[in-house]
């Protein structure tokens, strides 16, 4: 059962404009969340991450923000750029440098 | 600083048949993870290796196995391979060093991969 859902497999959005991916968990134990970027041919590489004592992280054009009363999180990137469409996964760890991933939103940036 | 190398790139076997994939880890890394990747899923947690022993296992069957050798690198090993099996498998290294689950212990260095493809 997966433990981390992204409910939408893709996501078009115009050149400038915001993207948002969303991300939901079920175990409320956990309590540290990253996000990996993936191009095709390449392996993901990790992009930002959130402890859940905090609410928000901000890195340049990325921003992830956590609800834990709703169990859900979401990465923000502004503005958005072709060089962001890619496979963005959601990720949780379940041990050490262990992690389990949501099936991951295509983004695609369009000129 | 090295990044994670894995080989091969691609592979075709038929149902049957054995596979071995390795992997390089990054410079400074003593941790080695495997994943599988389906078409439209996630990374999928195999099992991870520390110290030339396994250190944690997901939901996958015994023909699934690994080493580690002492310069790190590792190896996965698919026995009586199954169309199921097709799949993209990562490696992803980490420095144990980092303690803690907020930490940089969790962040995850991934090779490229190398896709199977089971006839």
């Amino acid at each position: 059962d997966q433990q981390v859902k992204q409910n939408s497999p893709s996501l078009s959005v115009q050149e400038g404009r915001i993207s948002i991916l969303n991300c939901d968990y079920t175990n409320s134990m956990f309590d540290y969340f990253l996000w990996y970027k993936k191009y095709p041919a390449e392996g993901p590489t990790f992009l930002i991450s959130i402890s859940s004592i905090k609410d928000k992280n901000e890195d340049g054009r990325f921003t992830v923000f956590l609800n834990k009363s709703a169990k859900h999180l979401s990465l923000h990137i502004v503005p958005s750029q072709p060089g962001d469409s890619a496979v963005y996964f959601c990720a949780a760890p379940v041990g050490y440098s262990t992690l389990t991933f949501g099936k991951g939103t295509m983004l695609l940036v369009s000129p | 600083e090295t990044g994670v190398t894995q080989s091969p790139t691609h592979l075709i076997k038929t149902r049957g048949q054995q596979v071995t994939l390795r992997c390089s880890s990054q410079s400074g890394h003593n941790t080695v993870s495997w994943y599988q990747q389906a078409l439209g899923q996630g990374p999928q947690f195999i099992f991870q290796y520390y110290r030339e022993e396994e250190n944690g296992r997901g939901n996958f069957p015994p023909r699934f196995s690994g080493l580690q050798f002492p310069n790190y690198s590792s190896e996965l090993n698919v026995n009586a391979l199954e169309l199921d099996d097709s799949a993209l498998y990562l490696c992803a290294s980490s420095d144990s060093r980092f303690q803690g689950a907020n930490s940089g212990a969790n962040v995850l260095t991934f090779g490229a991969g190398s896709r199977l493809t089971v006839l």
